[in-house]
């Protein structure tokens, strides 16, 4: 049961433009949600994340936004650049973040100069 | 979809003791795992990537005698840390890339050493 799920695999995007990556959840349990990107041979790394205690959090231009009732994030790249191209990954984690976090499948966003 | 069953969820074991992680890749076959280390609210380390057949690659920093990681076959990667050491106590994660149909992480194993 995929309770993290990234539904578009792939993403194309002009540079200038914005990026919106999406992101459905099923567990409920799940409070503390966090965006990775990966660049092909490394892990992912941390961008940035959220608390359900929020609907917002923005960091440049990168942000973040939740609703809650449906279940759904999402993140926003404004303005989009080639070095944003990368897979990015949805996760959730429950307690505030110290539980284990469950990854969502990626989205591969390719900015086109 | 692509699963990968990681076992054991959350162990406690005794300083200087071993413990092996295993994942399996379920309905299809995973030439390639990744092994990462997960701290909280941070980013994945990527501590070794497994090949079916041969020997892993380990990523700087790693200690290869301590992370023994075998991929014997298509749908089985285990990871053992051996002689574990409370600085060793993480979450530890598996994930295989499915190429154009993304990655599936396992399930995370959390690991306590005391």
């Amino acid at each position: 049961d995929q309770q993290v799920k990234q539904n578009s695999p792939s993403l194309s995007v002009q540079e200038g433009r914005i990026s919106i990556l999406n992101c459905d959840y099923t567990n409920s349990m799940f409070d503390y949600f966090l965006w990775y990107k990966k660049y092909p041979a490394e892990g992912p790394t941390f961008l940035i994340s959220i608390s359900s205690i929020k609907d917002k959090n923005e960091d440049g231009r990168f942000t973040v936004f939740l609703n809650k009732s449906a279940k759904h994030l999402s993140l926003h790249i404004v303005p989009s650049q080639p070095g944003d191209s990368a897979v990015y990954f949805c996760a959730a984690s429950a307690l505030g973040g110290y539980q284990k976090v469950t990854f969502g499948t990626g989205t591969k966003l390719q900015v086109i100069p | 979809g692509a699963v990968v069953s990681q076992h054991p969820s959350w162990v406690i074991c005794k300083s200087g003791t071993s413990v092996k992680i295993e994942c399996r890749s379920l309905d299809f076959q995973a030439t390639t795992m990744f092994w990462y280390r997960q701290f909280p609210k941070q980013s994945l380390m990527l501590m070794a990537t497994s090949n079916e057949g041969s020997k892993a690659t380990y990523e700087q920093g790693v200690e290869k005698d301590k992370f023994l990681i075998n991929h014997a076959s298509l749908t089985l990667s285990t990871l053992t840390v051996t002689s574990a050491h409370p600085e060793d106590s993480s979450f530890y994660i598996c994930s295989t890339d499915l190429s154009n149909y993304g990655y599936t992480f396992g399930s995370g194993t959390r690991l306590t050493v005391v």
